[in-house]
């Protein structure tokens, strides 16, 4: 079983409509947890950054962490065409050396206009 | 500020050459990572650097892998006798210290022919 999950998709939605992508995971040490946005054969590009428990908003974006379900979870408000992406959610501890990433396989979006 | 930047962004090579990518990261940026992407996947870790020492090195880096920052700048990630298996986006990221973000660059897409 890997560390994270997360569903592929691909997920389809209209123009407009809230969008909801999460992972879980099983590795309890977890502590600071990302969302990637990845457009086709680019890098990933860092959305959110939250660290423990709690929510976070940046624009249209807001990043939910339940570390007592080990699940994440992020919303895309009012949806565009240029939001159609492969979603990564990430992961690491938080002790200092315990630097690495460990990514979900990602979400396919695509935004319908 | 320029982003992280790697060189080539393409690399098409015969099995058994050998090959050397390039990373530059952000400037000041004390931390730099290796990952590799294959198809449909997230980033799986390779081996992160804190200045020119390298902290650690996951299982996936074989004995043909090698990667070096000799002066803490730039970084090169080294290939011997590459394999099929070897086909896949390596890339680099940076942070500013240990706990930051990490920011990728686009990648260098290696094919095996």
């Amino acid at each position: 079983q890997k560390e994270v999950e997360q569903d592929p998709g691909p997920l389809s939605v209209p123009e407009g409509a809230i969008v909801s992508l999460n992972c879980t995971y099983s590795n309890s040490a977890f502590q600071y947890f990302m969302w990637y946005r990845q457009y086709s054969r680019k890098g990933p590009e860092l959305l959110m950054y939250t660290y423990s428990s709690g929510n976070k908003e940046d624009g249209r974006f807001t990043a939910q962490v339940d570390k007592s379900s080990k699940y994440i979870s992020l919303f895309i408000r009012d949806s565009q065409p240029s939001d159609s992406a492969t979603y990564l959610c990430a992961m690491r501890g938080e002790n200092f050396g315990n630097e690495k990433l460990t990514f979900g396989t990602g979400t396919r979006l695509t935004i319908i206009p | 500020d320029t982003g992280v930047s790697q060189d080539p962004r393409h690399k098409i090579t015969k099995r058994g050459q050998n090959v050397t990518f390039r990373c530059d990261p952000i400037s000041e940026h004390n931390r730099l990572y290796w990952y590799r992407q294959t198809l449909g996947q997230g980033p799986e870790f390779l081996t992160y650097f804190q200045n020119e020492a390298q902290l650690e090195k996951s299982r996936l880096l074989s004995d043909r892998f090698s990667a070096e920052r000799p002066k803490g700048s730039f970084s090169t990630l080294e290939i011997q006798r590459t394999e099929q298996g070897d086909s896949a986006m390596y890339l680099c990221a940076s942070s500013l210290r240990g706990g930051q973000p990490q920011h990728f660059g686009d990648g260098t897409r290696l094919s095996i022919l």
